[in-house]
C-alpha cells in the first residue's frame, strides 16, 4: 500500500533552517508529484510547493519563494523540504502529500505523510 | 490576496443533512476545480471530494459536492458522529499560480 513516512519532530532556533524528509513506498516513485502543505496551530492548511519526482521540476508558493527548497533522491524514494530563515511563525505541522493520479497534473491528495511538527523557539 | 471563505462552524443532529459552503473569486473557483478534505484532530487531512463532485474510493456516498460560479458546497447526508471533524475546501488559484485552502469549517454532531 502507498505510504509516505516523514521524519520526526524538530525544534529550531529563529534564523535556522529545517529539512524534513518524506519517504515514499508502495508505488512507482518517479511517476507522481509530491506536494508540501503546512498547518500552523489552529490555522488553515497552507500549500508550499511541489516537485515532480521523475524529473525534479519544482514550483513554489510565492509566499515561500526564496526560502523553501524541495528536492528528491530517486534512489532513496525520498522527497525533502528545506525551509530557511525560520521565525516563530513557521511553527507548524508540515505534511507531504501525493497527487491522486500519476503522469500528469492532479493536485488533490489522497495520500499524506503523518506530519512533522516543527517548533521554532529561542 | 486570494481567499476561499467557509463558515467557521456547522452542526446537526444524527441523520440530518449539513451543507458547507466555500466561496471564492474568478481566479480560483470559477475557472478551477474544488477539492474537499476532512481532518480529524491530530491527524493528516483526508481527501473527501475532488474535481467538485468526484468521491475517492472508500468515501461513502453520504458525501456529495457541487459547484456553481464562484461558490462550491459540500453536503453530508445522514450525519453520523464520526463526521465530526474539520472540513477544508481547496482550489488552484490562477493569479497566485498555487493551491489555496479555505479557512475551514468545524462540523459538530449534536
Amino acid at each position: 500500500q502507498v505510504q509516505l513516512v516523514q521524519s520526526g519532530a524538530e525544534v529550531k532556533k529563529p534564523g535556522a533552517s529545517v529539512k524534513v524528509s518524506c519517504k515514499a513506498s508502495g508505488y512507482t516513485f518517479s511517476t507522481y508529484n509530491i506536494h508540501w502543505v503546512r498547518q500552523a496551530p489552529g490555522q488553515r492548511l497552507e500549500w508550499m510547493g511541489w516537485i515532480a519526482a521523475g524529473n525534479g521540476y519544482t514550483k513554489y508558493s510565492q509566499k515561500f519563494q526564496g526560502r523553501v527548497t524541495i528536492s528528491r533522491d530517486t534512489s532513496a524514494t525520498t522527497v525533502y523540504m528545506e525551509l530557511s530563515s525560520l521565525t516563530s511563525e513557521d511553527t507548524a505541522a508540515y505534511y507531504c502529500a501525493r497527487d491522486l493520479y500519476s503522469g500528469g497534473w492532479y493536485p488533490y491528495f489522497q495520500n499524506w505523510g503523518q506530519g512533522t511538527l516543527v517548533t521554532v523557539s529561542s | 490576496q486570494s481567499v476561499l471563505t467557509q463558515p467557521p462552524s456547522a452542526s446537526g443532529t444524527p441523520g440530518q443533512r449539513v451543507t458547507i459552503s466555500c466561496s471564492g473569486s474568478s481566479s480560483d473557483i470559477r475557472g478551477n476545480n474544488i477539492h474537499w478534505y476532512q481532518q480529524l484532530p491530530g491527524t493528516a487531512p483526508k481527501l473527501l471530494m475532488y474535481n467538485n463532485i468526484q468521491r475517492p474510493s472508500g468515501v461513502p456516498d453520504r458525501f456529495s459536492g457541487s459547484k456553481s460560479g464562484t461558490s462550491a458546497s459540500l453536503a453530508i447526508s445522514g450525519l453520523q458522529s464520526e463526521d465530526e471533524a474539520d472540513y477544508w475546501c481547496a482550489a488552484w488559484d490562477d493569479s497566485l499560480n498555487g493551491m489555496i485552502f479555505g479557512g475551514g469549517t468545524k462540523v459538530t454532531v449534536l
